[in-house]
């Protein structure tokens, strides 16, 4: 069964600190994303990986890095954590087969930057 | 660019049928997924369309028609778990990326 496992469910951090997010699936898939889902917003691409040490930018990437350096494993990175950076964050993959294959979503981690 | 526009809520009596629609306009176009989210969980896949026509799954079924822009996520039977939000995006011409519209919240009631 597809599994996508982010560190932590809920996360309290506060303003300045460099924040890490860590995100692993087991399905040997190519590509990785990080999303943040706000209310009235609705699902934004942070940041995608379609391979090892490869990194793309989404439609929100300011103020947000990420790292990939293996391929089950893609971390998501607040360089100085800020309140407006309060959100929930989705880590999801998928097979690389271009367009037409379904992304499978990690749990999320709620984070709330005081 | 893309843009893709779903009804923010809907409310369907338990036992009925709700239908959910979905436009788009993209720069190209590889396929359209449906999701459903339950509150505080992660979206699971529910259906593609990259054709014409009606994907039949269960209780679920997803219709596109490319030249109008157009998709809908028919549920039937509903139940009260069906309760969720439902995830409409789009993949483009080329591209891993998939862009959502906001989602639709359906409430189903007794």
């Amino acid at each position: 069964d597809v599994k996508v496992t982010q560190s932590s469910r809920y996360l309290v951090k506060r303003t300045g600190e460099k924040v890490f997010l860590e995100c692993v699936q087991d399905m040997d898939h190519e590509n990785m994303f990080w999303y943040r889902q706000d209310p009235g917003l609705g699902l934004r691409l942070i940041y995608f990986s379609y391979d090892v040490k490869m990194k793309e930018k989404g439609d929100i990437p300011e103020g947000y890095s990420v790292s990939r350096e293996k391929k089950e494993r893609f971390s998501l990175i607040l360089e100085s954590a800020s309140t407006n950076q309060t959100s929930m964050y989705l880590c999801a993959s998928s097979l690389k087969h271009r367009g037409n294959q379904p992304q499978h979503f990690g749990d999320g981690t709620r984070l709330s930057i005081l | 660019g893309q843009n893709i526009d779903q009804p923010t809520e809907m409310t369907a009596t338990e036992g009925a049928i709700v239908q959910i629609n979905c436009t788009y306009q993209t720069s190209g176009f590889n396929g359209l997924f449906w999701y459903q989210q339950h509150a505080g969980e992660a979206p699971t896949f529910l259906s593609y369309n990259v054709l014409d026509g009606l994907e039949e799954k269960g209780r679920f079924s997803s219709f596109l028609s490319r030249s109008k822009g157009y998709s809908y996520l028919l549920l039937k039977e509903l139940q009260m778990k069906d309760s969720a939000s439902y995830l409409c995006a789009v993949s483009g011409a080329g591209s891993y990326q998939l862009t959502f519209g906001k989602g639709t919240k359906l409430s189903v009631i007794p």
